[in-house]
């Protein structure tokens, strides 16, 4: 099975940068997806890493370290419609297994 | 314009009714899922599809059934046994099993009193 972890909430400021950490243990590892959650409404896919390193997306960028079990999601010059919950989620072979999600507040 | 619908939105249910919650895609794709979310939680999967009249079952799949006679279409029975079906329920696909991107339709929320 999968343990996944990532912090409940964080506060930031518009136009500040945000990292959002996950750590994972797993039985098979084909990938790590970040998705956004605004309330109410379903996750909407944010990116995919399935080697080591950076992957930058505009204003979010995302890392991955296999060896670590790591990865986090960067958000750059925050905006108030990042306001939304971010949810880690490692792939095995057959399925994803979700974090519980960071819920991310930005303030004026 | 492709993507995944659920119906209905909202759904009121008395204890000990089972009830069915819909899913359709037209995006082609050959897996579909199903997952719980209740407050303040992350996803929980309940069922998922590789392929029509195959179907596997996910974490929480005790109370659950389902069902996949057609590609599009992959339904969802919330049965009475379920000791706590009051849930947000999000129905998925992707083109491929875990490594491709996931779709999410616009979610159920069920109540049941």
């Amino acid at each position: 099975g999968q343990n996944i972890d990532q912090p409940t909430e964080m506060t930031a400021t518009e136009g500040a940068i945000v990292q959002i950490n996950c750590t994972y243990q797993t039985s098979g590892f084909n990938g790590l997806f970040w998705y956004q959650q605004h309330a109410g409404e379903a996750p909407t896919f944010l990116s995919y890493n399935v080697l080591d390193g950076l992957e930058e997306k505009g204003r979010f960028s995302s890392f991955l370290s296999r060896s670590k079990g790591y990865s986090y999601l960067l958000l750059k010059e925050l905006q108030m419609k990042d306001s939304a919950s971010y949810l880690c989620a490692v792939a095995d072979w057959q399925k994803l297994s979700f974090g519980a999600g960071t819920t991310v507040t930005v303030r004026a | 314009d492709g993507g995944i619908t659920q119906s209905p939105k909202y759904l009121f249910r008395k204890e000990g009714q089972n009830v069915t919650l819909s899913c359709e895609q037209n995006l082609n794709h050959d897996a579909m899922y199903w997952y719980r979310q209740d407050p303040g939680q992350g996803l929980r999967l309940i069922y998922y599809s590789q392929i029509v009249n195959d179907f596997q079952k996910g974490d929480i799949a005790e109370g659950y059934s389902v069902s996949r006679e057609k590609k599009e279409s992959f339904p969802l029975t919330v049965t009475s046994a379920q000791k706590n079906p009051t849930a947000f329920y999000l129905c998925a696909s992707s083109i491929r099993l875990a490594s491709d991107e996931q779709y999410f339709g616009p979610g159920t929320r069920l109540t049941v009193t």
